[in-house]
């Protein structure tokens, strides 16, 4: 297995620019989820999804969008960048049924707005 | 709402020293506690858990025991390693729409 997989491991964008940040699982797991994290506040939550169909804002879902076509995949959109938006992005995923619930994690993206 | 209160960083000690990074819980129901640890440029690996009260999880020397009646899950180590410089996590999940609560995590720096 492959785990959770996220591309590009690397970006810069131009404030106003749109991306699309790729995530996917080969784990079969119903629940997926964006986080962001920034120096001294830890991980917040952007988006999630327990299902194909079914997304969900989370803390901080201002300036993203997100789609579940597959259960695979939860790519992540920016609608027009800016530099607040810069940070490091993190895919996770999990079993939705069964404890203990542990999450499966991507590598990161590194995105810088200027 | 579920929080997670982690002791604040950073930590820095010297090679084969004793480890406590403390964490404090507020859950409505009864979660599933976790330590995640990120080495530099990587993204969140498990490092151990617990699933109910008095329960130990442990890994690479590390232990935490899930405290009920403290509402803690402090991580603790006996003699810490150069290798061991990373941050800290700690978390919780409930089944509860999957979501999983995070602290803000503890940057350990080990000294040789």
């Amino acid at each position: 297995n492959a785990g959770v997989t996220q591309t590009p491991k690397f970006q810069v964008l131009k404030t106003g620019q749109s991306m699309t940040l790729q995530c996917a699982q080969d784990m079969n797991h119903e629940y997926m989820s964006w986080y962001r994290q920034d120096p001294g506040m830890g991980l917040r939550l952007i988006h999630y999804s327990v299902g194909a169909g079914i997304t969900d804002q989370g803390e901080v879902p201002n300036g993203y969008n997100v789609s579940r076509s597959t259960t695979e995949d939860f790519p992540l959109r920016l609608l027009s960048a800016a530099p607040s938006q810069t940070s490091v992005y993190f895919c996770a995923s999990r079993l939705l049924a069964g404890d203990p619930y542990e999450q499966y994690f991507g590598p990161g993206t590194r995105l810088t707005v200027t | 709402g579920n929080s997670v209160t982690q002791m604040e960083g950073p930590v820095t000690l010297s090679e084969e020293a004793f480890l406590t990074i403390n964490c404090t819980y507020t859950a409505t129901g009864y979660p599933s506690l976790f330590w995640y640890v990120q080495y530099p440029g990587e993204g969140l690996q498990l490092l151990l858990k617990a699933t109910k009260a008095d329960d130990k999880g442990s890994n690479k020397g590390f232990e935490a025991t899930y405290r009920k009646e403290t509402t803690s899950f402090h991580l603790e180590k006996g003699s810490v390693q150069v290798s061991d410089s990373a941050v800290y996590f700690c978390a919780l999940s409930e089944s509860d729409a999957g979501k999983s609560t995070f602290g803000d995590g503890t940057t350990l720096t080990v000294k040789p």
